[in-house]
C-alpha cells in the first residue's frame, strides 16, 4: 500500500530553467512533508520540509508547496543547475507516529 | 562532526544465512531508524530505536531483529535470507524519536543475497 507516490519515475529540464516535481499523498493524517536528494552510493540528504500549517516554504532555490486538500506537494527548484542532477524523494509522517513513508523517487537531470 | 556511519558497504550471502548490519548515529543522536530500500522503489521503514527501546516496527517478518546499545549504536540482523532481502540497507539518526525530527542518513550497506 504505497500511500506516498511520485508518479514522474524521470525528468529532464535544461539549465537555468525551473524543475518541478509532484508527490502525492493518501493517508489524510500526515502532516509533515520532506524532499530528501540522493546521489549514487550516498544516502539521502534532506532538502527541504514542510508541515501542513503551511501552504510554502521557502529556502533558497528550493520551495515546497503543499495543497491539503488534494493531498499533493510539489518541489520547485529554481533555476536548476546541473549539480541538481540526483534522485529526489519526498517523505511523509503523521503526528502520531514516528516513521516517514517515502515515494518512490523521481530522477532529476538538469541539462547544461 | 562525523555524519552516521553504516558497516560494512557492501556484504554477499547466499540464501539461508545470517547478516548484522551496524550503524553509528551522530554524536547526540538518540534515535536510530532502520529502511530497506529495493532498486526502482522509495526507503521502507523497518524499524526505530529510541533510547534503547524499539518505538516502532514497520511491515517486515520476524527474520528482521534489530538492538540499540548504551552509546546509541545499532545493529539490524536479518535471518534465513531470502533472495528478496537483497537491498540497499539505511540507518538514519535523529535527536528524538518523533518524525518532526529531521533524520540524517547513513550512507547505506549494499546487501546482495544469492
Amino acid at each position: 500500500d504505497q500511500q506516498v507516490k511520485q508518479n514522474s519515475p524521470s525528468l529532464s529540464v535544461q539549465e537555468g530553467r525551473i524543475s518541478i516535481l509532484n508527490c502525492d499523498y493518501t493517508n489524510s493524517m500526515f502532516d509533515y512533508f520532506l524532499w530528501y536528494k540522493k546521489y549514487p552510493a550516498e544516502g539521502p540528504t534532506f532538502l527541504i520540509s514542510i508541515s501542513s500549517i503551511k501552504d510554502k516554504n521557502e529556502d533558497g532555490r528550493f520551495t515546497v508547496f503543499l495543497n491539503k486538500s488534494a493531498k499533493h506537494l510539489s518541489l520547485h527548484i529554481v533555476p536548476s543547475q546541473p549539480g541538481d542532477s540526483a534522485v529526489y524523494f519526498c517523505a511523509a509522517s503523521a503526528n502520531t507516529g514516528n516513521q516517514f513513508y517515502f515515494g518512490t523517487g523521481t530522477s532529476l537531470t538538469v541539462i547544461p | 562532526d562525523a555524519g552516521v556511519t553504516q558497516s560494512p558497504t557492501h556484504l554477499i550471502k547466499t540464501r539461508g544465512q545470517q547478516v548484522t548490519l551496524r550503524c553509528s548515529p551522530i554524536s547526540g543522536h538518540k534515535s536510530v531508524s532502520w529502511y530497506q530500500q529495493v532498486l526502482g522503489q522509495g526507503p521502507q521503514f523497518i524499524f526505530q530505536y529510541y533510547e534503547k527501546e524499539e518505538r516502532g516496527r514497520g511491515n517486515f517478518p520476524d527474520r528482521f531483529s534489530a538492538r540499540q546499545f548504551p552509546n546509541y549504536s545499532s545493529e539490524l540482523n536479518v535471518n534465513a535470507l531470502l533472495l528478496g532481502d537483497s537491498a540497499l540497507y539505511l540507518c538514519a539518526s535523529s535527536f528524538y524519536s518523533k518524525a518532526y525530527n529531521e533524520q540524517f542518513f547513513g550512507p547505506g550497506t549494499r546487501l546482495t543475497v544469492l
